[in-house]
């Protein structure tokens, strides 16, 4: 199967900075990556998706300006929690998929703490 | 607002009984994912599904989709604790749809 990576595995910022979140593909080329939000006990919530080298979309309610989302390449996507806030604590998982498949491999999350 | 149901939100069984869970909708697939995610870690494909009535197996995990197309199903014969997990089923009309996820079948094996 495919292998993805998330960086950092978890993290606790301060109110008011910014946090990167990477996700790469290791051994296959993700031509769409998506961005998912969860929350405990609860399924995935997509915030947003993004091809390569395109703009992302952003699910209705998920602040762009808020949440910046770079695909620079076919192994590599970025997220970005600007400003964060205690509210954005949660737990954000990257999925890729490739070519005209429908499945997705996901990366192993990033437990994110604002305190 | 296309949704799928999964059933049951929380099942409790002890090791080596049979169990089934499920994946519906009132929308028709064109295909259908299922996956597992243990706590704190991200999702694992399973299975890919896609035509109907079509049956797949993975050692003990049997996946049925149905005639319509619009229903699935897991069967998990002889249940051991690794089997524990959050199991979500996942799919994607078209290539612009939106991608819809279910709530998710918590499942807990007792040892």
């Amino acid at each position: 199967g495919a292998v993805v990576s998330q960086h950092p595995s978890w993290v606790i910022c301060k109110s008011g900075t910014s946090v990167k979140i990477e996700c790469r593909s290791l051994d296959f080329q993700a031509t769409t990556m998506f961005w998912y939000r969860q929350f405990p006990k609860q399924s995935l919530m997509l915030m947003a998706t993004s091809n390569e080298g395109s703009k992302a979309t952003y699910e209705q309610g998920v602040e762009k300006d808020k949440f910046l989302i770079n695909h620079a390449s076919l192994t590599l996507s970025t997220l970005t929690v600007t400003s964060a806030h205690p509210e954005d604590s949660s737990f954000y998982i990257c999925g890729l998929r490739s070519g005209s498949k429908y499945e997705q491999y996901f990366g192993p999350g990033t437990r994110l703490t604002v305190t | 607002t296309q949704l799928l149901e999964q059933s049951p939100q929380f099942l409790s069984i002890q090791e080596g009984e049979n169990l089934t869970v499920y994946c519906n909708s009132s929308s028709v697939f064109s295909s259908l994912q299922w996956y597992r995610q243990e706590p704190g870690e991200g999702p694992v494909l399973l299975v890919t599904v896609v035509t109907g009535g079509e049956v797949k197996k993975l050692k003990r995990l049997t996946f049925q989709f149905g005639d319509a197309r619009k229903d699935s199903s897991l069967h998990i014969t002889a249940a051991q604790p690794g089997d524990t997990g959050l199991y979500l089923c996942e799919y994607q009309q078209n290539r612009d749809d939106k991608i819809i996820f279910g709530k998710g079948t918590r499942l807990h094996i007792l040892p």
